[in-house]
């Protein structure tokens, strides 16, 4: 039990489909973060909330659309994707400081969607 | 921009030997560096982080890391690694004030035979 659960563990969909993937932490933390992680490849960061507000879009397409609707609960909206975006999308939190600080929390990640695009 | 780079994407030992995993990272500033570890089927977990004082960092399952300011480097380290230790490693690193914006390596798998 990470704290950080994501749904769905697996999703195969067609470039057309319409799909969300879901992400819920129980840590009380303030910041979330959607990371993609494809095979010998560095995690990508793809978006950064902060107190439920966008603070960074990592020149992601915008067939990936975050919602994030409160501090606990994100998003991944998935529209007409490609199959190179075929990948684990990893979800995170973390807790920030408030005030400018050294101290930035850790990541704290959940188990993945594995997405498979036909 | 920030980068890492992890030199081995794979290694292979045995029980009982001892692990280095090595990384560089790029920026010019102050960092703050992590490394997690992703056991097999599992999610990611921090195995240990540095913030600033004792750069030699001690983390959880008898691993330790040390940062080398003048090598831009945060090499992983286990003197006797165990079956059990088979996962991916992945340094991370990420700026002061950055609000949690982390670079990550591409990962080394680790492979402990018995």
């Amino acid at each position: 039990e990470t704290g950080v659960t994501q749904t769905p563990r697996h999703l195969v969909m067609g470039m057309t489909n319409k799909k969300s993937l879901k992400c819920e932490q129980h840590l009380g933390h303030n910041a979330m973060y959607w990371y993609k992680q494809s095979a010998k490849k560095p995690l990508e960061l793809m978006f950064v909330y902060n107190f439920k507000e966008q603070t960074e879009n990592n020149s992601v397409p915008s067939r990936f659309s975050p919602e994030c609707p409160n501090s606990s609960h994100l998003f991944l909206h998935l529209h007409t994707l490609q199959p190179e975006d075929s990948a684990l999308y990893l979800c995170a939190s973390s807790q920030e400081a408030q005030t400018s600080g050294r101290d930035t929390g850790e990541l704290f990640f959940g188990e993945g969607s594995r997405l498979t695009v036909l | 921009a920030q980068s890492v780079s992890q030199h081995n994407h794979h290694v292979i030992l045995s029980e009982a030997a001892s692990l280095e995993l090595g990384c560089n990272y790029s920026y010019g500033g102050t960092v703050n560096l992590f490394w997690y570890v992703q056991y097999p089927g599992q999610h990611l977990q921090l195995l240990l982080k540095y913030f600033s004082g004792d750069p030699l960092v001690k983390g959880i399952k008898g691993f330790e890391a040390e940062f080398i300011k003048s090598k831009f480097s945060f090499n992983l380290r286990k003197p006797s690694v165990q079956w059990s230790d088979t996962a991916e490693y992945f340094c991370a690193v990420n700026a002061p004030y950055s609000w949690g914006k982390f670079q990550f390596g591409a990962g080394t798998q680790v492979v402990v035979t018995p």
